[in-house]
């Protein structure tokens, strides 16, 4: 149980495009959900935690306009990258905490964006 | 402000040998701790965690960690290491009380060399 998927797994996309990656919890139901950044050989960088039916909640110098968090259910939360540049480019995972649960993150697979 | 430190960006060590790999932590009040590993091109697998109770926690594949009140420390070790056991690994913390981030170190590669 407990399984965390993202897709898409990788996505290359023009630079001006948005790109829209979706996380879900397939067996059980997420009130919170996480999205970090990861850049190369570098630890995760937390953006935003979004709760279930409420805006997210955005680390000090992530841009909100730039990554649309989305958490319209239990099971899904998206985060849209829009007008992405090259610098945008990064390994996306989000996690998601289980309703009632014992403060236990699970992680999805992580999608790789690049941007040309 | 709630930190995590891992000290050595790279921990070799040989098939069969113990292994640890260090994580210092800062954080008011009692700490929950978390080890997780990534492998390449993949997201997170929770090995372990420490919310209470016995200092010493076992996990997943062999591995445990103890939980080090006085030297703030939340060390993973194993008494066998293993080839497979190569990855990346990432100590986190979080603060129980009100807001829910979870802070992670900057990772330990370790490798285990045959």
């Amino acid at each position: 149980g407990a399984v965390v998927s993202q897709h898409p797994s990788w996505v290359i996309c023009k630079s001006g495009t948005s790109v829209k990656i979706e996380c879900r919890s397939l067996d059980f139901q997420a009130t919170t959900m996480f999205w970090y950044r990861q850049f190369p050989k570098q630890s995760l960088m937390l953006m935003a935690t979004s709760n279930e039916g409420s805006k997210a909640t955005y680390e000090q110098g992530v841009e909100k306009d730039k990554f649309l968090i989305n958490h319209a259910s239990l099971t899904l939360s998206t985060l849209t990258v829009t007008s992405a540049h090259p610098e945008d480019s990064s390994f996306y995972i989000c996690s998601a905490r289980r309703a009632g649960g014992n403060n236990e993150q699970f992680f999805g697979p992580g999608t790789r964006l690049t941007v040309l | 402000a709630q930190s995590v430190a891992q000290p050595e960006d790279q921990v070799n060590v040989a098939e069969g040998n113990p292994l640890t790999v260090k994580c210092t932590y800062s954080v008011s009040g009692n700490p929950y701790l978390f080890w997780y590993v990534q492998y390449p091109n993949r997201g997170l697998q929770f090995l372990l965690k420490y919310i209470t109770g016995d200092n010493l926690v076992k996990g997943s594949y062999g591995f445990e960690a103890e939980f080090n009140k006085s030297q703030t420390s939340f060390h993973l070790k194993k008494p066998s290491a293993l080839v497979s056991d190569s990855a990346l690994y990432f100590c986190a913390v979080r603060d129980p009380r009100g807001y829910q981030k979870v802070t992670f170190g900057t990772g330990t590669k370790l490798q285990v060399i045959p």
